[in-house]
């Protein structure tokens, strides 16, 4: 699966919006762009993912470059429970059975701010 | 219960303990993962089960063993762990389809301490 690179650390203003980028310039064709959150102490919690087009759910919205070597993770309006740990992990589909991988990196702490 | 479940949350042991944590899954999965996060550690992958065989074993020292009796049940039974084993020890679960992206939900996590 290919690497992934994130910033340790970023700030935002609650109610702001909090944009946090990813970049994977070694994607291959059928791999997928996730993301996943951990607030401290907690297990991780899948947010969205995408493999080419723009993606929108309730938590959050995904934006891939049109050469799909980055991504943007948008938390529309922060709040005091969205500072957690980022992950951007780069994954393909299952296939024949095979399982399921996540490689978790360092991921960037987003801390929002009163 | 809903979602993805650990037993006990916190374990304190001594080295020469013999202890086991508990995962179950509520969400009808076909496969169930261990992973160790040691302190400003990334998670590490330990053990993935499909269909209730294991498939992998990232080089997991013998003295974590897994068992998984069904597909919504897993256990990591550990003895004569180190210090250094002090961890977050997470769970997780997915649906696994050929093709699948297999979205994993994990469980809230058993945070170890060996003394």
């Amino acid at each position: 699966d290919a690497k992934t690179t994130q910033p340790p650390s970023m700030d935002c203003a609650e109610g702001r919006a909090a944009n946090l980028p990813c970049n994977h310039s070694t994607i291959s064709g059928n791999e997928y762009v996730y993301w996943y959150r951990q607030i401290h102490s907690q297990g991780p919690q899948y947010i969205i993912h995408g493999l080419k087009n723009n993606e929108t759910n309730e938590m959050a919205s995904l934006i891939i470059t049109e050469d799909r070597k980055s991504s943007t993770l948008i938390l529309p309006h922060a709040t005091l429970r969205d500072t957690a740990v980022y992950y951007c992990i780069v994954r393909a589909p299952s296939s024949g059975g095979s399982n399921y991988k996540l490689t978790f990196g360092k991921g960037t702490l987003l801390t929002v701010n009163p | 219960e809903t979602g993805v479940t650990q037993t006990p949350r916190h374990l304190v042991m001594g080295m020469t303990n013999k202890k086991s944590l508990k995962c179950e899954q509520h969400l009808g999965h076909n496969a169930m993962y261990w992973y160790k996060q040691s302190a400003k550690k990334p998670l590490e992958l330990m053990f993935v089960y499909n269909f209730k065989e294991q498939t992998e074993n990232n080089s997991v020292p013998s003295r974590f063993s897994p068992e998984c009796p069904n597909s919504s049940h897993l256990f990591l039974h550990l003895h004569t762990l180190q210090p250094e084993d002090s961890a977050l020890y997470l769970c997780a679960s997915s649906q696994l389809t050929s093709g699948g992206l297999g979205e994993q939900f994990f469980g809230p996590g058993t945070r170890l301490t060996v003394l």
